[in-house]
Formats: C-alpha cells, sequence, structure tokens
C-alpha cells in the first residue's frame, strides 16, 4: 500500500534553514509528481511547490520562489524540501502529498516545524 | 494567485444534506476541470474525497459529491453522519504548474 513517512517534528531559530523528507513506499517516486503544502496553527492548507515525477524539475509558489528548495533521492524513494530563512510565519505542519490527476491522492503524516529564538 | 473562497462554517443536522462552496476565477476554477475537495480531521493529514470535480476515489462514500458551475465548485454531502464532522478544502490547478487551496471550511454535525 502507498506511503508517505515524513520525519519528525524540527525546532528552528530564526534566519535558519530546515530540511524535510518524505519517505515513499508501495510505488515507484519518479512515477508520481511529489508536492509539498503546509498549514500554519490554526489556518488553511498552503501550496507551496512540487518537483516533477519524470524529469526532476521544479515548480514553485511565487511566496517561496526564492527560500525553498524541493529535491529528491530516487535510490531510497525520498524526496526533500528545505526552506532557507526561516521567521515565526514559518512555523507550521509541512506535509508532502502524491499528485494525481491534479489533485492529491496521498499524504505524509505532517512535520510540525517550529521557528522560534 | 489568492486563495480560493470558501464559507468558514457550514452545519447540518444527521440525514440532512449540506452543500460546501468553493468560488475561484476564471483562471482556476472556472478554467480547469481540476478542482478537488478534502476532509481534515483535526491533528490529522488531509484525506482526498474528490478528484477532477466530480470523481470519487475509491474507499469514499457515496454520500459525497462533487460539481462545478462556472467560477464556482461545490462538494455536496448527503445523509450527514457524525463522522462527517470535519475540516474541508477545495483545491484547484491554477495554470501554469501553480495549484490553489481554499481558505477552509469547518462542517458541523448538530
Amino acid at each position: 500500500q502507498v506511503q508517505l513517512v515524513q520525519s519528525g517534528a524540527e525546532v528552528k531559530k530564526p534566519g535558519a534553514s530546515v530540511k524535510v523528507s518524505c519517505k515513499a513506499s508501495g510505488y515507484t517516486l519518479t512515477d508520481y509528481n511529489m508536492h509539498w503544502v503546509r498549514q500554519a496553527p490554526g489556518q488553511g492548507l498552503e501550496w507551496m511547490g512540487r518537483i516533477v515525477s519524470n524529469s526532476g524539475g521544479t515548480n514553485y509558489a511565487q511566496k517561496f520562489q526564492d527560500r525553498v528548495t524541493m529535491t529528491r533521492d530516487t535510490s531510497i524513494s525520498t524526496a526533500y524540501m528545505e526552506l532557507t530563512r526561516l521567521t515565526s510565519d514559518d512555523t507550521a505542519v509541512y506535509f508532502c502529498a502524491r499528485g494525481h490527476n491534479f489533485g492529491f491522492d496521498y499524504w505524509g503524516q505532517g512535520t510540525l516545524v517550529t521557528v522560534s529564538s | 494567485q489568492s486563495a480560493l473562497t470558501q464559507p468558514p462554517s457550514a452545519s447540518g443536522s444527521p440525514g440532512q444534506s449540506v452543500t460546501i462552496s468553493c468560488t475561484g476565477t476564471s483562471s482556476d476554477v472556472g478554467g480547469y476541470n481540476y478542482v478537488s475537495w478534502y476532509q481534515q480531521h483535526p491533528g490529522k493529514a488531509p484525506k482526498i474525497m474528490i478528484l477532477e470535480v466530480t470523481k470519487r476515489p475509491s474507499g469514499v462514500p457515496d454520500r459525497f459529491s462533487g460539481s462545478k458551475s462556472g467560477n464556482t465548485a461545490s462538494l455536496t454531502v448527503s445523509g450527514l453522519q457524525a463522522e462527517d464532522e470535519a475540516d474541508y478544502y477545495c483545491s484547484s490547478y491554477a495554470g501554469s504548474s501553480i495549484w490553489v487551496f481554499g481558505g477552509g471550511t469547518k462542517l458541523t454535525v448538530l
């Protein structure tokens, strides 16, 4: 069965970077796009970007264009999302989600990133 | 890219039907048949309920249905059950490899 398992919670200081991982099982990572979505405390979902299935190319939301990098290591079926220059506004749960038919059919359990001095 | 507009709350009694709207523009909801809907219980990851406006993935009860008219998509939950109480989010493809979510609707089963 398809599973996306994310890395554990992180606490970071303002200005630091964070890298969240998402290990896929039950399917081949390169057969589907992988998206990243975040959710600030008590807020809605926000699409951050995606890494394209076959090419490994990326598309980012304009808001994160200069701070986010999405990568993958196909040898270990793992996708990564790195966000730099963190501020308190980046405190959120970060989800990876498999792309399917222009939606998101499987989601990771989420990774809480807390930015605090 | 602006977020899609959803009502912050909706409610209904068990057995009743409730419809949640999701309004965008001709650049997203109105321009593509790529609206999807997600259910999220507190502290959990979202779960896909509807893909491509009307398609229900395997395992989703047929009480859930989707539709679209112009720039507004809708999710209807029929025969409300207690376990349907959750937050619901719409999402749409917005062209140029960009996606956008709605602000979410809290559904309360009275």
